[in-house]
């Protein structure tokens, strides 16, 4: 595709359910970012996959929170036993190299716990 | 590790006057990359402009420019001729210069920018 795909776009789910977010990245990307973005709030990183690096999950906020990279390519955020407090928009960038390179975001995907 | 520092959470501007947006940051590395990204409403995210470290020259784009002062460790965003198709949250981010899990993007909490008609 032209840029990056995120989906759902809307999610409403119940407190304790699990969740699944995708990200697909631009063709080529190596690198691939997920962060939240609390209500007209700044970015809070998440998660950093590159290439065949280690990813850096230092900004998970608890282990209800996981995400993997398949193939270097797509990767899905999960979230265990909502809470409420994990409503936000989450969003999804990719960067064909990491380093000084460009990061394209998706739209993003709001979650809503109720 | 790296921080990066807005403290406006919000400016005004009448249209076709200019702004200036600041920011701060933190770090022990000698080269690094410095960007401005804006998100309108729409919530897409769009890179404004990109600085090198290395580079002295400071970057333009357009209506936007940014004043790099290294030692100080200042990178503000310059928009000139505002128009009300800026009004957006504008964020700075920094990231190192090397691949692999240390090369991620760090953000700023965001300034928004109202453009009055």
């Amino acid at each position: 595709g032209a840029g990056v795909s995120q989906s759902p776009s809307n999610k409403v789910t119940e407190k304790g359910k699990d969740v699944e977010l995708r990200c697909d990245p631009i063709s080529g990307h190596t690198a691939l970012y997920w962060y939240r973005q609390s209500l007209g709030q700044g970015l809070e990183f998440l998660i950093y996959f590159q290439g065949n690096s280690a990813p850096d999950k230092s900004g998970l906020p608890s282990d209800r929170f996981s995400a993997e990279r398949t193939g270097g390519s797509v990767s899905t955020l999960t979230i265990q036993r909502t809470q409420q407090e994990d409503s936000a928009v989450y969003l999804c960038a990719s960067s064909p190299q990491g380093a000084g390179t460009e990061a394209f975001f998706g739209q993003g995907t709001r979650l809503t716990v109720v | 590790a790296q921080t990066v520092t807005q403290s406006q959470p919000e400016m005004s501007v009448q249209e076709a006057e200019t702004v200036t947006l600041s920011c701060t940051y933190d770090t022990s590395e000698s080269n690094y990359y410095l960007f401005w990204y804006k998100q309108p409403p729409s919530r897409q995210m769009i890179l404004v402009i990109r600085q090198e470290a290395y580079k002295q020259q400071n970057a333009t784009e357009n209506r936007f420019s940014v004043n790099f002062q290294k030692a100080a460790k200042s990178f503000s965003l310059k928009i000139s001729d505002s128009q009300l198709g800026d009004t957006a949250m504008y964020f700075c981010a920094f990231m190192s210069p090397f691949t692999g899990a240390n090369s991620k993007l760090t953000f700023g909490k965001g300034i928004t920018l109202s453009v009055r008609p």
